[in-house]
């Protein structure tokens, strides 16, 4: 059974600073894996998909990277703002689209 | 991306009533939808998978009687919450994919029951 873990649970950062999100994931075997913002009482922003045969996904000055063989993935956020607060969740596809989420990353981004 | 919309953002009920829950993807067709629900300070768990024109196939300890998924097109799933109770108060989001395997999300919904 696929199981998802991300850690640290909650953060918190001075704006500016870099800061690396963790994923890790039990099976290998999977189709592609999402991260996630979600804002306090709403829905689900996609960040960034990356496939399994990918290593890595960039947008602007998030990045994410995968290491399929190892169950892990990271989410890089380059020069943090307080707008980048939120929870951020991994979730990894292992087939069908069915999403197996982590429990989040709580980001807070002081000013 | 594609957009999914989800209605109503929030409802609150009374115990015993039903509630229905919409879910549209409104720039692509969706073939499949997934239902999943979310507590407080708690990570999303998938309630059920719908395709369209066919039965939804539900996860383990998911009551199907309680949540009534129907997909009657490409572009529209609902969840129907029936009786409901105060310990199905949380927050349900819908999510849908065409042959795309990327994942988009609807807006969500809370759901009060008192």
């Amino acid at each position: 059974k696929q199981e998802v873990t991300q850690i640290p649970a909650a953060l918190s950062v001075p704006e500016g600073e870099n800061l690396v999100l963790n994923c890790s994931f039990t099976d290998s075997a999977i189709y592609n894996l999402q991260w996630f913002r979600q804002d306090p009482g709403k829905g689900l922003t996609s960040l960034l998909l990356i496939q399994s045969s990918q290593r890595e996904q960039t947008s602007g000055r998030l990045n994410a990277s995968l290491d399929k063989s190892s169950g892990r993935s990271t989410l890089y956020i380059a020069a943090s703002q307080p707008g980048d607060s939120a929870t951020y969740l991994c979730a990894v596809n292992n087939q069908g689209g069915k999403l197996i989420f982590g429990q989040g990353t709580e980001l807070s981004v002081k000013p | 991306g594609a957009v999914v919309s989800q209605h109503p953002s929030w409802v609150i009920c009374k115990s015993g009533t039903s509630v229905k829950i919409e879910c549209r993807s409104l720039d692509f067709q969706a073939t499949t939808m997934f239902w999943y629900r979310q507590f407080p300070k708690q990570s999303l768990m998938l309630m059920a998978t719908s395709n369209e024109g066919s039965k939804a196939t539900y996860e383990q300890g998911v009551e199907k009687d309680k949540f009534l998924i129907n997909h009657a097109s490409l572009t529209l799933s609902t969840l129907t919450v029936t009786s409901a109770h105060p310990e199905d108060s949380s927050f349900y989001i819908c999510s849908a994919r065409d042959p795309d395997p990327e994942a988009f999300f609807g807006q969500g919904t809370r759901l009060t029951v008192v």
